[in-house]
C-alpha cells in the first residue's frame, strides 16, 4: 500500500492567518481526499483532488476557505485560510487503494495528520 | 446516503479480556469496509479491510466480520492489552470507489 508523509505534524496559528499542509505519497495516485476532524469527532471529507483539474469540495466546503492544489500525482496541498479558534482540527490526507498505474485494492491510507489549533 | 454507526462510544476493559466492538451501515451496496486503528491526535493506521464478497478478515489478535444483508461488521480484539486502548474506527467504501463513510469511532481503554 502507498505511504504518506504528511507536514506539518502540528502548529498553533493565530487567528486571521493561513496556513499550507503538505502530503507527498511515494506511488502516482490518481485521487488524493482532505479530511477535517474536529475535537472528540469522526472523520469529514473536506474534498476530492484529482491531478489536472479543479479539487471537488463536499457539502459545507468551499474553495475560497480551503484551497487545495495538485499539481502531480504524487503531491497535494491544502491551506486553511483566514483561521479562527472553530478550524482547530486534525486534517488528514488520503488516497485510495486505486492506482494511476491500476488498481490496488488496499484499501485507504492515511497520512499522519496534522494537529492545527488556532488561538 | 450511506450512515455508519459504531457502538459501543467508549468501552473499558481489564487486560486480558476478549471483546468487541461493532459497526453498522445502512446502505448494503458497499465495496469494501475498512476498520482502523488512530492513537491520540494522530494518523489512522488500518487495521483490517474487509471485500464485500468475504465475510471475515484475520491479523494476528484481531479479526473482523461482515455481514453485508444485515449491515453489520464486528471487530473482535482478542486477549486485550494496555498498548490496543485507541480510538477504534469502521468505514465503509460505496461501490464507486470515492466516498469513504466513517463511523463516530469506539474509545477503547485497557486497563493493566
Amino acid at each position: 500500500s502507498a505511504v504518506i508523509s504528511q507536514k506539518p505534524s502540528r502548529d498553533i496559528c493565530q487567528r486571521g492567518t493561513s496556513l499550507t499542509i503538505q502530503c507527498q505519497v511515494d506511488s502516482q495516485v490518481t485521487m488524493m481526499f482532505w479530511y477535517r476532524q474536529q475535537p472528540g469527532q469522526s472523520l469529514t471529507l473536506i474534498a476530492t483532488a484529482n491531478q489536472g483539474s479543479e479539487a471537488t469540495y463536499e457539502s459545507g466546503f468551499v474553495i475560497d476557505k480551503f484551497p487545495i492544489s495538485r499539481p502531480n500525482l504524487t503531491f497535494s496541498t491544502l491551506t486553511v485560510s483566514n483561521m479562527s479558534p472553530e478550524d482547530s482540527s486534525i486534517y488528514l490526507c488520503s488516497v485510495d487503494g486505486q492506482g494511476a498505474l491500476g488498481p490496488l485494492n488496499y484499501g485507504y491510507t492515511f497520512g499522519s495528520g496534522t494537529r492545527l489549533t488556532v488561538v | 446516503k450511506q450512515e455508519v454507526t459504531q457502538i459501543p462510544a467508549a468501552l473499558s476493559v481489564p487486560e486480558g479480556e476478549n471483546l468487541v466492538l461493532n459497526c453498522s451501515f445502512t446502505d448494503s451496496a458497499i465495496y469494501n469496509l475498512q476498520w482502523f486503528r488512530q492513537d491520540p491526535g494522530k494518523g489512522l493506521t488500518s487495521l483490517l479491510l474487509i471485500q464485500s464478497s468475504q465475510r471475515e478478515q484475520t491479523s494476528g489478535r484481531l479479526n473482523a466480520s461482515l455481514d453485508k444483508s444485515s449491515g453489520r461488521s464486528t471487530l473482535y480484539i482478542a486477549a486485550s492489552q494496555p498498548g490496543d486502548s485507541a480510538t477504534y474506527l469502521c468505514a465503509a467504501l460505496n461501490n464507486a470507489g470515492n466516498m469513504l463513510t466513517f463511523g463516530g469511532g469506539t474509545r477503547l481503554m485497557v486497563k493493566p
